[in-house]
């Protein structure tokens, strides 16, 4: 599996732009990038994924860098809701085998009032 | 929103019991699978599960573990003979297909205290 890199930890403000750093530099050209965050003990929860290009949805945006050897993931204006545990997950194809997901410790966001 | 669906939310159970967790996947998912999360600790795969075979283990599932699909809906784990060291939080989770661009969603868990 490629290996992903994230600080352990974060702080931001409330009602501001979070953006979590990745890196992945041993990652390949069909490896997708994926984000998932876990609030307290509950199961996680899929925040977005991407394999070149950007991507937004309604939760989150997320940057790929041209070498697609870091990313970023951004919350544009973050709530107390969204303190967690996010995930950076590089996975692997197996060519149509149920690969599974490698989570690493990832990086305890806290939202600050 | 279609959701995975964990029963019991919290078992607690003896040392030496059996425990069945059960899963209802995402209706239109053909991927299923098991994790677990020691608490403090990194969530962990198990198990997956595709076409009524185990389609990949970790070194964890080992023989007192073991999965099912009993019918159209449910997906379970069974563990045979518990130990103190299976107190974990398991999660559920399922796929449509098992390719690297398709998203596994996860439940909420099945909280597991072994005592």
């Amino acid at each position: 599996d490629a290996k992903t890199t994230q600080p352990p930890s974060m702080d931001c403000a409330e009602g501001r732009a979070a953006n979590l750093p990745c890196n992945h530099s041993t990652i390949s050209g069909n490896e997708y990038v994926y984000w998932y965050r876990q609030i307290h003990s509950q199961g996680p929860q899929y925040i977005i994924h991407g394999l070149k290009n950007n991507e937004t949805n309604e939760m989150a945006s997320l940057i790929i860098t041209e070498d697609r050897k870091s990313s970023t993931l951004i919350l544009p204006h973050a709530t107390l809701r969204d303190t967690a545990v996010y995930y950076c997950i590089v996975r692997v194809a197996t060519g149509g085998g149920a690969d599974g997901l490698t989570f690493g410790k990832g990086t305890h966001l806290i939202i600050q009032p | 929103e279609p959701e995975v669906t964990q029963t019991p939310s919290h078992q607690v159970t003896q040392m030496g019991q059996e425990v069945i967790l059960r899963c209802v996947p995402i209706s239109n998912h053909l991927y299923f699978y098991w994790y677990r999360q020691i608490l403090g600790q990194k969530v962990e795969f198990l198990v997956s599960f595709y076409n009524n075979e185990i389609s990949e283990k970790s070194e964890i599932f080992d023989d007192q573990f073991s999965v099912e699909r009993p019918d159209g809906s449910n997906f379970t784990l069974k563990i045979r003979s518990t130990k103190l060291e299976d107190s974990a939080m398991y999660f559920c989770a399922s796929s449509e297909n098992g390719l690297s661009g398709n998203t596994i969603y996860f439940g909420e868990g099945s909280w597991l205290t072994v005592v």
